[in-house]
């Protein structure tokens, strides 16, 4: 079982909020994602990392903004909750790719239990 | 533009049943296709990983396939269990930036009954 940790598990919390959502992983890998997923849906890629002191915006915009100061913490937060960031968000980690030949390393990533957040 | 695309949406069965989950994709240049596990409020957890050149990989009673020529995989379940129940999530990978950006699927929803 990996070992990426998230909390809170889940979160409700009233508009206008500050929040932060919580990211750590023991694995010392190197890139870290979040992710964006609502029901029946798939998952958005919204923030990652190639290491500490990097962070970029991913595919689907998000007013989130994350942080990289240690290599096993990678926060989120959002400064003024609203009702349409309700989702849950999974933080995930992976080991940096490597490439020989034709063949890419897996590059799998590993993903955290996710938190449920409700914007009332 | 790259997609992956999932079916059946969802799915029931009877436990003791066999079933095979289709995924699609267009995503280019290709790397690797994996198969995930999400029981509801957790995270996916990974099944089965398989590169360009494996067109098997089987893990316990999962077994996937890959044809990279019609870019297409399934995953099939045999003699499902209750603790099947979850969704199973196609996720493609491009080897066209270091990121190695992974390109997820809406799922298919299993549902097994006793």
């Amino acid at each position: 079982e990996a070992d990426i940790y998230q909390t809170p598990r889940y979160l409700v919390i009233g508009t206008g909020k500050k929040i932060t959502l919580e990211c750590s992983q023991t694995m010392g890998h190197d890139k870290m994602y979040w992710y964006q997923q609502d029901p029946g849906m798939e998952l958005h890629l919204i923030h990652y990392s190639y290491g500490v002191n990097s962070t970029e915006k991913g595919d689907l915009s998000s007013e989130s903004t994350v942080s990289r100061i240690r290599t096993e913490h990678f926060p989120l937060t959002l400064e003024s909750a609203r009702p349409s960031h309700t989702s849950q968000y999974l933080c995930a980690s992976s080991d940096a790719a490597s490439r020989t030949g034709d063949k890419s390393s897996y590059n799998e990533q590993f993903f955290g239990p996710g938190t449920r957040l409700t914007v009332l | 533009k790259n997609q992956v695309e999932q079916s059946p949406q969802s799915l029931i069965i009877l436990e003791g049943k066999n079933c095979t989950l289709q995924c699609n994709y267009t995503v280019s240049p290709f790397s690797n296709l994996r198969w995930y596990k999400q029981d509801t409020g957790r995270g996916p957890v990974s099944l089965t990983i398989m590169t360009f050149s494996e067109n098997t990989k089987s893990n316990g009673r999962y077994t996937a396939t890959l044809d990279a020529d019609t870019k297409q995989s399934s995953l099939h379940i045999t003699a499902s269990q209750l603790s099947d129940s979850a969704s199973y999530i196609c996720v493609v990978s491009d080897r066209g930036s270091t990121l190695g950006r992974l390109y997820f699927g809406r799922g298919t929803q299993l549902t097994v009954w006793p």
